[in-house]
């Protein structure tokens, strides 16, 4: 079946500019993650939605960065006012129920963002 | 916080030869460990995991780990490794009783297979 797609591949702004990246889930899967991943560095996690809700959010660096999941599938991570440092691939994953039930979570492509 | 250190960022090894990458995780509390493989120009691939029971975890492809508990290490090995064994790859750690869904990564092993 289908995995996890994001969109769009690659993302080219400029400093200040409003950017939003999709994430569409497996389909089923209730739990979905978002991560960032910068140069050399594993993925960092950012926020983790059950459902429509986001349960945890503590991974956002500051609140310049939101994210929403209005009707339990698709999410958008929405950045206001880029900056430079917040060039990265930024990574969604989801999975079938919750991960502390060991379910495994899947990863689409990444969107690679660029802050010129 | 949980922490994951992935002791070597390249390992350079020659096909068919034995490889071992390195994992050790900070932890206090029950914890699932994971290998995750991203091959050139890819995303993220779960290559086994470890939840409970048998320490010893095994994927399709060769590959096996150990959770070790006393020496919290979660080290990646195969006995003999093939050119398309060439990637990056990913230790993660994720608590394993209600606490946070989120996993933790380490920096991750470029395994690079010579001919």
């Amino acid at each position: 079946g289908a995995g996890v797609s994001q969109t769009p591949s690659n993302k080219v702004t400029e400093k200040g500019k409003y950017v939003e990246l999709r994430c569409d889930p497996i389909s089923g899967h209730t739990a979905l993650y978002w991560y960032r991943q910068s140069l050399g560095q594993g993925p960092e996690f950012l926020i983790y939605f059950q459902g429509t809700g986001a349960a945890d959010d503590s991974g956002l660096p500051n609140d310049r960065f939101f994210a929403v999941r209005p009707e339990g599938s698709v999410s958008t991570l929405k950045i206001q006012r880029t900056e430079r440092g917040d060039s990265a691939v930024y990574l969604c994953a989801s999975s079938l129920t919750f991960s502390s039930n060991g379910d495994t979570q899947y990863f689409g492509p990444g969107t690679r963002l660029t802050v010129l | 916080a949980q922490s994951v250190t992935q002791l070597d960022s390249q390992v350079p090894v020659f096909e068919e030869a034995p490889v071992e990458l390195r994992c050790n995780y900070s932890s206090s509390v029950s914890v699932y460990l994971f290998w995750y493989v991203q091959y050139p120009n890819q995303g993220l691939q779960l290559l086994l995991k470890y939840l409970s029971g048998s320490t010893l975890v095994e994927s399709i492809n060769g590959f096996e780990a150990e959770f070790n508990k006393s020496q919290t290490s979660f080290h990646l090995r195969k006995p003999s490794v093939h050119i398309s064994d060439t990637a990056e790859y990913f230790c993660a750690v994720s608590d394993g009783q209600g606490g946070s869904e989120k996993l933790v990564f380490g920096k991750g092993t470029k395994l690079t297979v010579n001919p």
